[in-house]
């Protein structure tokens, strides 16, 4: 149980194009969902918070015009990575917290490798 | 100075070897600290999870939290070559609120065990 999927899990695009990413819980509902963003050799930094049914909560330095965040069901959150640029390319990575489960027991996707050229 | 500090290594220990990850931190609010592991090109994968002080043993994984000093540990017993990944470790604060499920990473500690 507690599985948590994305797609796609790579992506290359040219800069200047739009970029969606889907997270979904497979067999769970999740309530809150989170994107992170992982560079080469670092650790994973919180972008965003994203509630279904409510706007995304955006960490301070991440631009939310850029980085749309939709959690449409309890089951489904998108991130859309508008007008990408090189610099934009990293591992996105999205968690999930289970409804009813410890709020701080977060199951992780597997990652989504963007680049950009 | 970053919230939680790890070492990143790399370590690289034999087979079997008893190995020692560790992270401190500088946020009195932390109370949930947690052990991921993260494969090459993989989501993390959630090891250990625990509240506050004290020792928690999975198997042949034991986390420890010290929260007088900021510190917590993973021990990992008989290691094995398939052990090797890059650790990371989390902390929250209190579920509820704005914080809530807000995870704060170390830096990640690479550890390779050999046959």
């Amino acid at each position: 149980g507690a599985v948590v999927s994305q797609h796609p899990s790579r992506v290359i695009c040219k800069s200047g194009t739009s970029v969606k990413i889907e997270c979904r819980s497979l067999d769970f509902q999740a309530t809150t969902m989170f994107w992170y963003r992982q560079f080469p050799k670092q650790s994973l930094m919180l972008m965003a918070t994203s509630n279904e049914g409510s706007k995304a909560t955006y960490e301070q330095g991440v631009e939310k015009d850029k980085f749309l965040i939709n959690h449409a069901s309890l089951t489904l959150s998108t991130l859309t990575v508008t007008s990408a640029h090189p610099e934009d390319s990293s591992f996105y990575i999205c968690s999930a917290i289970r409804a009813g489960g410890w709020g701080n027991e977060q199951f992780f996707g597997p990652g989504t490798r963007l680049t950009v050229l | 100075q970053k919230e939680v500090e790890q070492d990143p290594g790399p370590l690289s220990v034999p087979e079997g070897a008893i190995v020692s990850l560790n992270c401190t931190y500088s946020n009195s609010a932390f109370q949930y600290f947690m052990w991921y592991r993260q494969y090459s090109r993989k989501g993390p994968e959630l090891l250990m999870y625990t509240y506050s002080s004290g020792n928690k043993e999975d198997g042949r994984f034991t986390a420890q939290v010290d929260k007088s000093s900021k510190y917590i540990s993973l021990f990992i017993r008989d290691s094995q070559p398939s052990d090797s990944a890059t650790y990371l470790c989390a902390m929250s604060e209190d579920a509820g609120g704005t914080s809530y499920g807000k995870l704060t990473f170390g830096q990640g500690t690479i550890l390779t065990v050999h046959p």
